[in-house]
Formats: C-alpha cells, structure tokens, sequence
C-alpha cells in the first residue's frame, strides 16, 4: 500500500458526461500528480500540483482540469467525455515537487470507462 | 528531447530463469534520475528503485538487480531465479530539470510472464 488513494475504483459513463476523480496524497507529501494510461498512449503525464498550485502541465485536454485543495488532495475533472478518454488515471504524490527526481507513490488507480 | 525505450514489449519465461528487463533512455542533462516500477495484474504501479545520473554504481535488492551504463545510455533490470508472483508489466522512467516540475516520462512497459 503507497498510502495514496484514489475513489472512486471504477468509473462507467456516458459520452458528453462530466466526472470528478478525487485523490488523496501520502500523509506529508506536498505533490500531486496526475497520469493517464491507455492502450496507444501508455502512460502520459497530466498534470502536477504542489501546495495547491499548479507546477507543471503536460498533455492534458482543455476538456480536464484539475485543482489542489488546501487539505492537499486533489481532483481531476474531465467534461464532455468521448469514447477515447476511457483509460486508467493514476495519482501519485511526492514530497516537495520543486524539481526533477522525487520518488512519485502512486495510488491505485481509477479505472474510466466512456460508453 | 527526453525519451525511454524499452524495446521488448513482452518476455516469456519459465520459474526460476534469470531475465534482463532493458532501459534505453535519452536526456540532455547531465543530472536525471531514474525509476523502475512494477503494475501487476491488479493494475497499481509499484516503486522499485529510484537512481540518480552520478551514481552509477549497481544496485541489488534480494533477486532484483539494476545496472546503470551512462556510457549506453541503459538502465537494465534483471530478475533472479524468476517466481509466477514476479509476472507484472515493469516500466522504466526518466525525470530531468529540462522537464518542468517532476514529472515522469515512461517507456512503453516490458509485460513479464513468469510460468510455473
């Protein structure tokens, strides 16, 4: 056990819907990470907060966002699904974020499946 | 640009062989670090071993093995008198200051099957 959770396990929905991920970090980790997994894409960062402010973006859709709260969990939220956003989505967490090289826990997982 | 190959996209042994996972990496800085993880069958990505580019020593750990080249640009894993438990898709990945933040570039996973 990482010690990062992820709610909810397994997501199904429709296209055009909107979901929240919710992830919490390990207990004194100040980062969070966002990854997803697909079949042709493998695994592709998102997104990365560190004290509730965003510290770097990769290849995140202008449909998803994401916020870090003041508890240090976060959220990940993606609008107007299409079929090709089904995927695992990871968090994981570090304990600075200030630079490269931090070991990332990470949680196990929301598995997203858009019918 | 900074990218991981991991050229053997599934391995096939039998309990108790020795197998070498491989890592080739490229990067533009002369300080990264490096990271294998193992996802089993349950699907959670599990941490096994983080390595920075001034220490090129090789590192074991029970039957897991790493050996870092610089030279070759290489990070290979090996696995001891391989075990069924031991079959798991294993990712290598790099993280550099030319990446913003810490994030993680991944190599395309090596699917590990371990039969009895």
């Amino acid at each position: 056990d990482s010690g990062v959770t992820q709610t909810p396990k397994h997501l199904i929905t429709a296209t055009g819907q909107r979901v929240t991920l919710r992830c919490s970090p390990r207990s004194g980790d100040l980062s969070v990470y966002w990854y997803q997994q697909s079949l042709d894409q493998g695994l592709q960062f998102l997104i990365q907060y560190y004290n509730g402010e965003e510290r770097a973006k990769g290849n995140i859709l202008e449909r998803f966002s994401a916020q870090q709260f003041p508890d240090l969990h976060s959220e990940l939220n993606l609008s107007s699904l299409e079929l090709g956003d089904s995927a695992l989505y990871f968090c994981a967490s570090s304990i600075g974020g200030q630079g490269a090289g931090e070991t990332q826990y990470f949680g196990p997982g929301t598995r997203l499946l858009v019918l | 640009a900074q990218k991981v190959t991991q050229a053997q996209t599934e391995i096939s042994v039998v309990e108790k062989e020795d197998v070498t996972l491989d890592c080739v990496y490229e990067t533009r800085d002369t300080t990264y670090y490096l990271f294998w993880y193992k996802q089993p069958p349950s699907g959670e990505l599990v941490f096994l071993i983080r390595r920075n580019s001034f220490d090129e020593q090789n590192e074991i750990s029970g039957r897991y093995s790493w050996n870092f080249q610089k030279s070759t640009s290489s990070f290979n894993f090996t696995i001891t008198a391989s075990q069924v438990v031991d079959s798991a898709v294993y990712f290598c990945a790099l993280s550099d200051p030319y990446n913003q933040g810490g994030k993680l570039i991944f190599g395309q996973g090596t699917e590990l099957s371990v039969k009895p």
